[in-house]
């Protein structure tokens, strides 16, 4: 399997547009999460879904971001206005079994930049 | 609020050294997952636990939940685990995560 997939993996954008960011998860995975990484507040966990439906949205920053999961291969993060603080890398994990008590396998990342 | 708090922050060792990360937290927890950071950025899930031990290959994790305390052990060290490595606490639907070990092991 080529593992999850998360594209672009490098992202430079202007404040004020909009960035989405993409996730292929394993196939056959059952939850997928995203998760956003600074140096001032180190790893966070945004958001999950179980079976393409979401979960648990609490630690989603603001109403800028929102996160979609069409269907059991493709979710989508989007953050529209982007702002500078919002430059981080993102990854995305998936799991086989639902809920957050499992093995996770996580994505390279997506290094996002606004400027 | 849940604080999860690692030591040290920063650790090097000699290629062979036993090596000890210790992660404590405040409330109670599901569980507590242990991750490795490589150099390149990438990230591995190592350990899922909510009591006693696991062991896979060189890595030990152990869990105290009495005293909310975790450990992840590298029996052996080698360069390759050098890396930084992070606790998550577990607890109703949210990670709790620590600030990460950096571990450097020289030859």
């Amino acid at each position: 399997d080529a593992g999850v997939i998360q594209s672009p993996r490098h992202e430079v954008t202007e404040m004020g547009q909009e960035v989405t960011l993409r996730c292929k998860p394993i196939s056959g995975h059952n939850s997928l999460f995203w998760y956003r990484q600074t140096m001032m507040r180190g790893l966070e966990l945004l958001i999950y879904f179980n079976n393409n439906v979401p979960i648990d949205d609490s630690g989603m920053p603001e109403d800028r971001f929102s996160a979609k999961m069409p269907n059991a291969s493709f979710s989508t993060l989007k953050i529209q206005p982007s702002e500078p603080r919002d430059s981080a890398v993102y990854f995305c994990a998936s799991s086989l079994f639902g809920g957050l008590g499992n093995e996770q396998f996580f994505g390279p990342g997506t290094r996002l930049t606004v400027l | 609020k849940n604080e999860v708090e690692q030591s040290p922050q920063n650790l090097t060792a000699q290629e062979g050294e036993f090596i000890t990360i210790n992660c404590s937290y405040s409330v109670g927890i599901s569980a507590l997952h242990w991750l490795q950071q490589h150099p390149g950025g990438g990230i591995v899930s190592l350990f899922m636990l909510s009591s006693g031990k696991k062991k896979h290959g060189r890595l030990i994790a152990t869990i105290n939940i009495q005293e909310k305390h975790s450990s992840l052990h590298i029996t052996a060290s080698h360069p390759r685990d050098s890396a930084v490595y992070i606790c998550a606490d577990l607890t109703g639907n949210q990670f709790y995560f620590g600030t990460g070990t950096s571990l450097t092991v020289i030859p």
